[in-house]
């Protein structure tokens, strides 16, 4: 069965430029989440979806970004315009049905890198 | 406010011997904790949770992490470190604020010296 996946594994860009990044759950995950790392700090949320719909957008830091997952599959975030401080690497998970003692299963993590 | 503490940045041990990773936690409700690994080029790993019962908790790789509620700790241990276990660890509660959000520290970086 394949893992979480994540694209671009990195993507360098400069500031005030868009990145988009994806993030393919296990198949029959409703649940979807995203994580940022800065600069070897912890790791924070930014946003779960239960299929389709965002069930807690706490973690999102501003406007600048904007986290969607059509038809309940794969999620896209999309930073823009990015901002130096944007740098980091995002982690994508996901965990089956139900509750929160399912186990959240993780990406390799996309590592952005703004100029 | 929620938080985790790892109070290590970085470790190196020597193959063979034991490893203790630390991990506190602040937290205003029994919490549930986690210990997850991450090797280069790859996802977080889960090595173990703790929801409720024993205290000590058995994982895989054979690692160990014991719940200590009067000390609000969570210690990761391996009584004999391989060198493919050099990696970076990081410890999590949840969840929070009545979502399935996890709450990680910043992460424990272990190097393995043969």
């Amino acid at each position: 069965e394949a893992g979480v996946t994540q694209f671009p594994s990195h993507s360098v860009i400069e500031k005030g430029q868009t990145v988009t990044l994806r993030c393919d759950p296990i198949s029959g995950h409703d649940n979807l989440y995203w994580y940022r790392r800065v600069m070897g700090k912890e790791i924070k949320f930014l946003l779960h979806f239960v299929k389709e719909s965002k069930q807690d957008e706490s973690g999102m830091p501003n406007n600048r970004f904007l986290a969607e997952r059509t038809g309940g599959t794969y999620s896209t975030l999309k930073v823009q315009p990015a901002e130096l401080e944007d740098s980091g690497v995002y982690f994508c998970a996901s965990s089956p049905p139900g509750g929160f003692y399912n186990e959240q299963f993780f990406g390799p993590g996309t590592r952005l890198t703004v100029l | 406010a929620q938080s985790v503490t790892q109070p290590d940045i970085h470790i190196t041990v020597s193959e063979g011997a034991s490893l203790e990773l630390r991990c506190n936690y602040s937290y205003g409700a029994t919490p549930y904790l986690f210990w997850y690994v991450q090797s280069p080029g790859q996802g977080l790993q889960l090595l173990l949770k703790y929801f409720s019962g024993d205290t000590l908790v058995q994982g895989i790789k054979g690692f160990e992490a014991e719940f200590k509620r009067s000390q609000s700790s969570f210690n990761l241990r391996k009584p004999s470190v391989h060198w493919s276990d050099a990696a970076e660890y990081f410890c999590a509660v949840g969840p929070s604020g009545g979502y399935n959000k996890l709450i990680f520290g910043a992460g424990t970086r272990l190097a393995v010296h043969p």
